[in-house]
């Protein structure tokens, strides 16, 4: 099974600020089946970014994925306040999907 | 509009069996493969089960292989996941999710709340 471990475990940033974040796979990933999700409370995780690059029709561009191999990163490029929730990655391989802990996105 | 509702949920004992339910509406079921992922109380997403679209594949999660079986009723428009042998740590919100592209999950139910406490 692929562990995902995402860094940081949360952070705080003020509107209009560039956030990156980071998933490390525990080996390769085919970076076809690397995804990421936004989870707000009370809320399903919503699909944002797929394959890794690839926007989900309706999700604003300031989202951004990239990486390939055990190296993956989501980035908002200017962080509005409704950003606020927690950002899984998600992967697959060998029948087996796995998610990372997540990173808290907090805006000041 | 796509829609998935999940329901089967509740209390029960460690050692216990439930099966879970999810009524699928707003698009082509049988073109989808179908999973269940649960998620425990302040936790991040676990998926549990896959189906094919036809329902002759199906994949489970080692942390829960030979306790459940997932199916599927393409007539219906329904998913179902069996648990056997639930324990304390199986408590969480049981999401019915549609399998996607390159694998991902990109429609989710408001899913059915599991606990298993004596």
């Amino acid at each position: 099974e692929i562990v995902l471990t995402q860094s940081p475990g949360s952070l705080s940033s003020s509107p209009g600020e560039r956030v990156t974040l980071f998933c490390r796979a525990s080996q390769s990933v085919s970076s076809n089946y690397l995804a990421w999700y936004q989870q707000k409370p009370g809320q399903a995780p919503r699909l944002l970014i797929y394959g890794p690059s690839n926007r989900v029709t309706g999700i604003p561009d300031r989202f951004s994925g990239s990486g390939s191999g055990t190296e993956f990163t989501l980035t908002i490029s200017r962080l509005a306040p409704e950003d606020s929730a927690v950002y899984y990655c998600q992967q697959y391989g060998d029948t087996q999907w796995t998610f990372g802990q997540g990173t808290k996105v907090e805006i000041k | 509009e796509v829609q998935l509702v999940e329901s089967g949920g509740g209390l029960l004992q460690p050692g216990g069996s439930l099966k879970v339910s999810c009524a699928a509406s707003g698009f082509t079921f049988s073109t989808y493969g179908m999973s269940w992922v649960r998620q425990a109380p302040g936790k991040g997403p676990e998926w549990v089960a896959f189906v094919s679209n036809s329902g002759s594949t199906t994949h489970y999660a080692d942390s829960m292989r030979g306790r459940v079986t997932i199916s599927r009723d393409n007539g219906k428009g329904s998913l179902s996941l069996q648990m056997n042998s639930l324990r304390p740590e199986d408590t969480a919100l049981y999401y019915c999710v549609r399998t996607w592209r390159e694998n991902t999950f990109d429609m989710w139910g408001v899913g059915t709340m599991v606990t298993v406490s004596s």
